[in-house]
């Protein structure tokens, strides 16, 4: 079955603790999303990569970091830098220039810092 | 750059009625357009999408939008509604010019379907 994992679903950290939130794909997308999602806000953009060892800051960066070794692995660390870190964090895939233009989604995990 | 406008934020609505999602964006030039749909703790799943050719798209469940360049909107609309549509629906759009991959969404429209 071809889709995107996020682990784990739920998620529970001291405040001033880093946590690095997993999302694997076997779609074979070049692409990959992190978006942050609060009641009322939508989703942000927090960072996308295009390309292995290669990735852009989206609209809310800061205190975030992510890294792209593999094109199947995109995992977000949200830092003690973070100053509200709870949230239900979501990840997605697309086809790098495909026709289609839609992304694919994880299930989710939701963070909660206390 | 790309701004969504969801207005409502929520709409409630009997089950078996019609019901219209509406969604205004801010660009005027080209752009590809989606609707996704996310029931409560899951992922968004992709409900109907413009790129080109007829304006008007339709989903497999009965969902259809219609794309009009005049008044820069994308508004989601079912004829009528069962109680399995209750769910959050987002409203994106993607610039071509920009590789297309991008999505801005809106903040989201709440349908509840009662009984």
């Amino acid at each position: 079955d071809g889709g995107i994992t996020q682990s784990p679903k739920y998620l529970f950290r001291k405040e001033g603790q880093n946590v690095t939130l997993s999302c694997e794909q076997n779609l074979n997308h070049d692409a990959m999303y992190w978006y942050r999602q609060d009641p009322g806000q939508g989703l942000r953009l927090i960072y996308y990569s295009q390309i292995v060892n290669d990735f852009q800051k989206g609209d809310i960066a800061e205190g975030y970091s992510v890294s792209r070794e593999k094109k199947e692995s995109f995992p977000l660390t949200v830092t003690s830098a973070q100053k509200n870190p709870t949230a239900f964090y979501l990840c997605a895939s697309s086809p790098r220039g495909g026709l289609t233009y839609e992304q694919y989604f994880g299930p989710g995990t939701r963070l909660t810092v206390t | 750059a790309q701004s969504v406008t969801q207005l409502d934020s929520q709409v409630p609505v009997f089950e078996e009625a019609p019901v219209e999602l509406r969604c205004n964006y801010s660009s005027s030039v080209s752009v590809y357009l989606f609707w996704y749909v996310q029931y409560p703790n899951q992922g968004l799943q992709l409900l109907l999408k413009y790129l080109s050719g007829s304006t008007l798209v339709e989903s497999i469940n009965g969902f259809e939008a219609e794309f009009n360049k005049s008044q820069t909107s994308f508004h989601l609309r079912k004829p009528s509604v069962h109680i399995s549509d209750t769910a959050e629906y987002f409203c994106a759009v993607s610039d071509p010019a920009g590789g297309g991959n991008k999505l801005t969404f809106g903040t989201g429209t709440q349908l509840k379907v009662e009984l």
